[in-house]
């Protein structure tokens, strides 16, 4: 199983500054299944990039998203107010020792106002 | 707009099967793959399987052997069951529209539903 390790835990920043998220792959992941969501307090996930570039309908330009191999990384260049929540790393495909099809999730970065 | 709501029992014993429907608005469900993906309180996501319009499934090898998953084209809905569940299958549990064959992602999510296991 592939398991995605995000950095740091949490991460302490003011509105304006620029925020840079990490995952971290087991082991070598296609970069057209990684995919990054944003997480509110009682709400549901919302996909914010995928394709680990692209982003999603209706978000910002300020998210974006790179990366290839095994490390990834989500950028928020200029954080709103409403830009503070959790965001998790996730990505799709198959690995030994059970070569399912599936989705895995990093464990989550939690963005908090500083 | 494609709209997912997750309904059904929000309390389930021990021992006894957890049983969801995911209904689909603002679209149809046929051809597309449908997810659940589950989150304990004050933890990280876990992806259930999913089902594709055809009733073909994947499931996570962790859940697989209490797992079943449905559709009902007519009706625009999927569901799920897991059996013999326990305190640990204690969560909110999303449904979701599934594009990992064109980008890898879950695009569309239901609000959630909180299932506590409890006798």
């Amino acid at each position: 199983e592939i398991v995605l390790t995000q950095s740091p835990g949490t991460l302490s920043l003011s509105p304006g500054e620029r925020a840079t998220l990490s995952c971290r792959a087991s082991q070598s992941v296609s970069s057209s299944y990684l995919a990054w969501y944003q997480q509110k307090p009682g709400q549901a996930p919302r996909l914010l990039i995928y394709g680990a570039s692209s982003r999603a309908t209706g978000i910002p330009d300020r998210f974006s998203g790179s990366g290839s191999g095994t490390d990834f990384t989500l950028t928020i260049s200029r954080l709103e107010p409403e830009d503070f929540a959790v965001y998790y790393c996730q990505q799709y495909g198959s690995s030994p020792p059970v070569q399912t099809e599936r989705y895995t999730f990093g464990q989550g970065t939690k963005l908090e106002i500083k | 707009q494609v709209q997912l709501q997750e309904s059904g029992p929000g309390l389930v014993k021990p021992s006894e099967t957890l049983s969801l429907t995911c209904t689909v608005s603002g679209g149809s469900i046929s051809s597309y793959y449908w997810s659940w993906i589950r989150q304990p309180a004050g933890k990280g996501l876990e992806w259930i399987g999913r089902i594709y319009t055809s009733g073909s499934t994947n499931y996570n090898p962790s859940l697989k052997s209490r797992v079943t998953m449905s559709v009902d084209t007519s009706k625009n809905q999927f569901s799920l069951k897991l059996s013999s569940v326990t305190a640990a299958d204690t969560a909110v549990y999303y449904c979701a529209r599934d594009r990992a064959y064109s980008s890898g992602s879950l695009d569309y999510w239901g609000q959630g539903t909180l299932v506590t296991v409890s006798s």
